[in-house]
């Protein structure tokens, strides 16, 4: 089965203090992978997606990056935090057409972002 | 851009009871999937049901059931014999037929339903 896995679970760092969230799928290849932010009473905001390896999309303009150094793992990162960019992030990975699941995301557990 | 509204920020139902949470979306597509993600206290998202725009029947998943109303673009979940471990943010998404790409799903904004023992 598959599963999906990111850490760490929470993160207190400073203002201008880099940042690096990760993410990784077991038990499929070649997945779809996604880094949604939570941002209170906003519902969720798709903020990169990826097809593969070294392929990344970003949706808005941001202080964040990511990147796909391998199929099954897909990294959020910042070279300096801002106050905004606190949130909960979850990393998310779907399947390819013709899965049964295919459109469905599959969320790992979440990482709670604090900027102090 | 398609958008999903859901218009109860929050509901509250007797255990036991039925509940039904409201959400309508617009696009310009024919071809969609839309979902009701339950989000409970311990954050990680959990997929409650899933419909398919070309399929006219409702989905159903236990006590858990859709009306989907393609013309009017509405896309309610009902919530039948109403448990204490159905209380989460509940949010309803879409996300185009692309067929192969990697379009994310675009959600509403969440309704957080409260189950009154």
């Amino acid at each position: 089965s598959q599963t999906i896995h990111q850490w760490p679970a929470t993160l207190v760092q400073p203002v201008g203090s880099p940042l690096s969230l990760e993410c990784t799928v077991e038990g499929t290849s070649n997945p779809n992978l996604y880094w949604y932010r939570q941002a209170a009473g906003r519902g969720l905001q798709l903020l990169f997606y990826s097809v593969g390896i070294g392929q990344i999309s970003s949706e808005v303009p941001q202080n964040l990056s990511a990147s796909r150094p391998q199929d099954r793992q897909f990294i959020l990162s910042s070279k300096k935090l801002l106050l905004s960019d606190s949130g909960f992030y979850l990393c998310a990975w779907s399947s390819r057409p013709g899965h049964p699941s295919d459109g469905e995301l599959f969320f790992g557990e979440g990482s709670r972002l604090t900027v102090l | 851009a398609q958008t999903v509204t859901q218009s109860q920020p929050e509901m509250s139902v007797q255990e036991a009871e039925t509940v039904t949470l409201s959400c309508t979306y617009d696009t310009s597509e024919s071809d969609y999937y839309l979902f009701w993600y339950k989000q409970p206290p311990s954050r990680q998202m959990i997929l409650v049901i899933r419909q398919e725009a070309y399929k006219q029947q409702n989905a159903t998943e236990n006590r858990f059931s859709v009306n989907f109303q393609k013309a009017a673009k509405s896309f309610s979940l009902k919530i039948s014999d109403s448990q204490l471990g159905d209380a989460a943010m509940y949010f309803c998404a879409y996300k185009i037929y692309s067929g192969g790409g990697a379009d994310g799903l675009t959600f509403g904004k969440g309704t957080h339903l409260i189950i009154q023992p």
